[in-house]
């Protein structure tokens, strides 16, 4: 089974500034992806970053990058040049890469608020 | 592509009363989950299909659940009896197996309130 573990609930940053949201996460597969997704207040959740576990460099898009570390098991997202826009609730989650389908297993999130 | 939907966005119920939710995923997309969220929390799998198939079901899926999609298309959800416990917001997400990369887009949700 896999787990997932976001132990900061709440995070703020200023505008324009750099914010580090932490992840880890448990399993015993090799082959896995991990997601961070954001869900804004009262919308829907969308994907914001991903990374295959057989990857070794760190995913980015944008203003957002990850710091993958497989041996540690962690996963944690950068925003950079944070905008008022990125106040969301973030979540961590994690699914096996098989060929039938596969469950996402959540953390709990992180609470992100961008204050001017 | 006209992402993933939800019908309805709210559900006003009273306890012991059926109520039944309905998703339409992404057209191309084969795969098919449901996941309930509850305040504060992250979202938790209940089931899954690809295609037409229910190829996984969660311990939270008590008997009350039952969860269909007929033609490997939109998919709903039945709960019997509602209970408080029961509300939650309820979440759809689909994906493609042809994609090869195993992301799942979700809807808005289907937010329900037993009273």
């Amino acid at each position: 089974a896999q787990t997932v573990t976001q132990s900061q609930p709440e995070m703020s940053v200023q505008e324009a500034e750099t914010v580090t949201l932490s992840c880890t996460y448990d399993t015993s597969e090799n082959n896995y992806y991990l997601f961070w997704y954001k869900q804004p207040p009262s919308r829907q959740m969308i994907l914001v970053i991903r990374q295959e576990a057989y990857k070794q460099q760190n995913a980015t898009e944008n203003r957002f990058s990850v710091n993958f570390q497989k041996a540690a098991k962690s996963f944690s997202l950068k925003i950079s040049d944070s905008q008022l826009g990125d106040t969301a609730m973030y979540f961590c989650a994690s699914t096996l890469s098989t060929g039938t389908a596969s469950k996402l297993t959540f953390g709990t999130g992180t609470r992100l608020q961008v204050t001017l | 592509d006209t992402g993933v939907s939800q019908d309805p966005r709210h559900k006003i119920t009273k306890r012991g009363q059926n109520v039944t939710f309905r998703c339409d995923p992404i057209s191309e997309h084969n795969r098919l989950y449901w996941y309930r969220q509850t305040l504060g929390q992250g979202p938790e799998f209940l089931t899954y299909f690809q295609n037409e198939a229910q190829l996984e079901k969660s311990r939270l899926l008590s008997d009350r659940f039952s969860a269909e999609r007929p033609k490997g298309s939109f998919s709903t959800l039945e709960i019997q009896r509602t209970e408080q416990g029961d509300s939650a917001m309820y979440l759809c997400a689909s994906s493609s197996s042809l994609s090869g990369r195993e992301t799942q887009y979700f809807g808005p949700g289907t937010r329900l309130l037993v009273l």
